[in-house]
């Protein structure tokens, strides 16, 4: 059974601060991954995505990747309370037809 | 223009019943996807079409029968709801998933009371 294992959190940060959020993988032939944000009551939207070892920046945003040690991470810098929302972390798989198995995502909480 | 689009957005029925859920997607992609999210927010994939072609058929009760109509359209078929089938279901299209990802629905949410 393939997986992606994240902690649910909450993770809670004080305005400024940096939020790491983590998540790990099961199937070693994973090639993509993605970072999803999720506000509660709506659908989720891709905010990151990331492919090649090694870190991958996007505006506040800075998505980590480790193949070997089947991990990727996100970090979000000078979080803010907008950012406060479920964040799930999407691994692709092939079976058949190609599709994303996502992990139970992070709650994080952003105080002003 | 919603780029997919998904009805109804809330459900409330009885237990025994029979719905559906309609998905539309204008994007142009091949492939359409049906995730159900249970109250700990866990997305689990339940079928996947590629231009109307059954994929991917997870682990779900054969009370559950989606429909491809055509590229753009994806539908979810309930028969003999049960309570455990609350739960909010999304529809998902992608060109290329292990490229691009998924582009999401709003989301249907069921009740079963």
């Amino acid at each position: 059974q393939k997986e992606v294992e994240q902690n649910s959190g909450p993770l809670s940060v004080p305005e400024g601060a940096i939020a790491s959020l983590n998540c790990t993988y099961s199937d070693r032939g994973s090639q993509s991954f993605f970072w999803y944000r999720q506000y509660s009551g709506k659908s989720p939207e891709l905010i990151m995505s990331i492919y090649s070892n090694g870190d991958k920046e996007d505006g506040r945003f800075t998505a980590q990747l480790n193949k070997a040690s089947q991990y990727v991470s996100l970090l979000i810098r000078d979080s803010q309370p907008s950012d406060s929302a479920t964040y799930l972390c999407a691994v692709n798989i092939n079976q058949a037809g190609t599709a994303l198995i996502f992990g139970k995502g992070t709650t994080l909480s952003v105080s002003s | 223009d919603t780029a997919v689009s998904q009805t109804p957005k809330y459900l409330v029925t009885q237990m025994g019943n029979d719905k559906s859920i309609k998905c539309e997607q204008n994007l142009g992609h091949d492939t359409m996807y049906w995730y159900k999210q249970d109250s700990k927010k866990f997305l689990k994939i339940m079928f996947s079409y590629n231009n109307k072609e059954l994929i991917i058929n997870e682990t779900v009760p054969n009370r559950f029968s989606p429909k491809s109509p055509d590229k753009a359209h994806l539908n979810l078929h309930i028969n003999s709801l049960e309570l455990g089938d609350s739960a909010v279901y999304f529809c998902a299209s992608s060109q290329i998933p292990g490229l691009f990802g998924y582009t999401f629905g709003s989301g249907t949410r069921l009740t079963v009371v």
